[in-house]
């Protein structure tokens, strides 16, 4: 069975540039959630849909992220300019419902130089 | 803040069962308690979940006492590739999964 897809696994980019992390959920999920990964924080969550409504964005950090789900079996994660400190493993997961186990895909390893 | 406490890390030997304890004393009635790994690298796997019971599945076992103040993550037959950072979590009713440092656990041969 495939699982969450994530692209592209590594990118390296300058700082100001703009960022766009793909996912593809497992099909048949309804739910959709964001992380970020790093030593300091740890993993915290971004962003989570449902049936492609974003429900809970309180964890974005700040204007610069934005997170889009155009359809059931496709988001983005965008950063607009990108800064150093975003610098991360980012994690997207989906799951049957909200109130369901998540399965995680395997990351996008992000470096702004 | 993470709702629950696990020791930094544990080993254990290869064949023999890993029990990785987890305190949760502030849960809530109507919160599960779920369990993920991640193995250095890859993204967290989802291990097992319960509420008041405890569970088994083809992975592990959970045991959760009966004031719901802790658990008990249970790897029966511990091999190699289970060296990995386990983490449990108190997942609210907003869906926050809080994944705090966990438990770094060594396999040793």
């Amino acid at each position: 069975d495939a699982g969450v897809i994530q692209s592209p696994r590594h990118e390296v980019t300058e700082m100001g540039q703009e960022v766009t992390l793909r996912c593809k959920p497992i099909s048949g999920h309804n739910s959709l959630f964001w992380y970020r990964q790093t030593m300091m924080r740890g993993l915290e969550l971004l962003i989570y849909f449902n049936n492609n409504v974003p429900i809970d964005d309180s964890g974005m950090p700040e204007d610069r992220f934005s997170a889009k789900m155009p359809n059931a079996s496709f988001s983005t994660l965008k950063i607009q300019p990108s800064e150093p400190r975003d610098s991360a493993v980012y994690f997207c997961a989906s799951s049957l419902f909200d109130n369901q186990p998540q399965h995680f895909g395997d990351g996008t390893r992000l470096s702004i130089l | 803040d993470a709702k629950t406490t696990q020791p930094t890390s544990m080993d254990c030997a290869e064949g023999r069962a890993a029990n990785l304890p987890c305190n949760h004393s502030t849960i809530s009635g109507n919160e599960y308690v779920y369990w993920y790994r991640q193995i250095h690298s890859q993204g967290p796997q989802y291990i097992i979940h319960g509420l008041k019971n405890n569970e088994t599945n083809e992975m592990a076992s959970l045991i959760i006492t009966e004031d719901r103040k802790s658990s008990t993550l249970i790897l029966p037959h511990a091999t190699l590739r289970d060296t990995a950072v386990y983490y449990c979590i108190v997942r609210e009713p907003n869906n926050d999964m809080r994944f705090g440092a966990g438990t770094r656990l060594t396999v040793k041969p």
